[in-house]
């Protein structure tokens, strides 16, 4: 249905390490949003991808759009303290249904 | 400053005793929204509304109610609330087309407690 698949639950990494987290769907998507959620706090939007094999940067996060548009990807380079936090990627519904569903999140944790 | 404002922020009640929680905000927004975030579930959406006098369900919209007569509010209302209805709540809002393709502003969450 309109689920949207996150993995890995959780992450743990030295800071300076690399962290990836995936959102996959059985369906195609129109678009896919990311949000990151601090510890206490609420859902702050990051990005939004449309375009098949769409790649897009902000300083040390890389966002990916799959070819088929099923599936999508947040990377963050060199780790930082301050990435610590849950990531969500959104999918919206298609026509007429405009539920937005988020995927359980990835639990970012850095040690410094 | 734009922003989504939900209050209260805290609340414990008891069991059957209605109540709502308000959700603001000041950015002219059509699509509002309220989601329930839950330990290993994630935010799962409540009720949206594209616009004044139109709501519709989200994915978990059992045993809650929304109204959406003024443009820049969207509260929430329990009737009577159950512990699994413990939770924390957010509202959001977004631009137009019933926020598809727009980012999602949250309010700052309200922490609810059904004793």
């Amino acid at each position: 249905g309109q689920q949207v698949m996150q993995i890995p639950q959780y992450q743990h990494v030295q800071e300076g390490e690399d962290f990836t987290t995936y959102c996959n769907s059985s369906t195609t998507l129109s678009n896919i949003q990311w949000y990151k959620q601090r510890p206490g706090g609420h859902p702050v939007f990051l990005i939004q991808l449309v375009k098949s094999g769409e790649v897009k940067k902000q300083k040390r996060l890389t966002f990916q759009f799959g070819e088929a548009k099923k599936n999508s990807s947040l990377h963050i380079t060199a780790t930082q303290t301050t990435d610590v936090g849950t990531y969500f990627c959104a999918r919206h519904g298609r026509g007429s249904n405009y539920k937005l569903t988020f995927g359980k999140g990835t639990l970012l944790t850095v040690n410094p | 400053e734009a922003q989504v404002t939900q209050n209260p922020r805290y609340l414990i009640t008891v069991t059957g005793k209605k109540l709502t929680v308000t959700c603001s905000q000041n950015m002219n927004h059509e699509y509002m929204s309220w989601y329930r975030q839950d330990p290993g579930l994630g935010l799962r959406q409540i009720y949206y509304s594209m616009n004044v006098e139109v709501t519709d369900k989200g994915d978990v919209p059992e045993g809650y109610k929304v109204s959406r007569k003024e443009k820049r509010n969207f509260p929430l209302i329990l009737e009577s609330p159950s512990p699994n209805q413990t939770s924390l709540y957010f509202c959001a809002s977004s631009l137009s087309q019933g926020g598809r393709g727009y980012e999602q502003y949250f309010g700052p969450g309200t922490r609810l407690t059904v004793t």
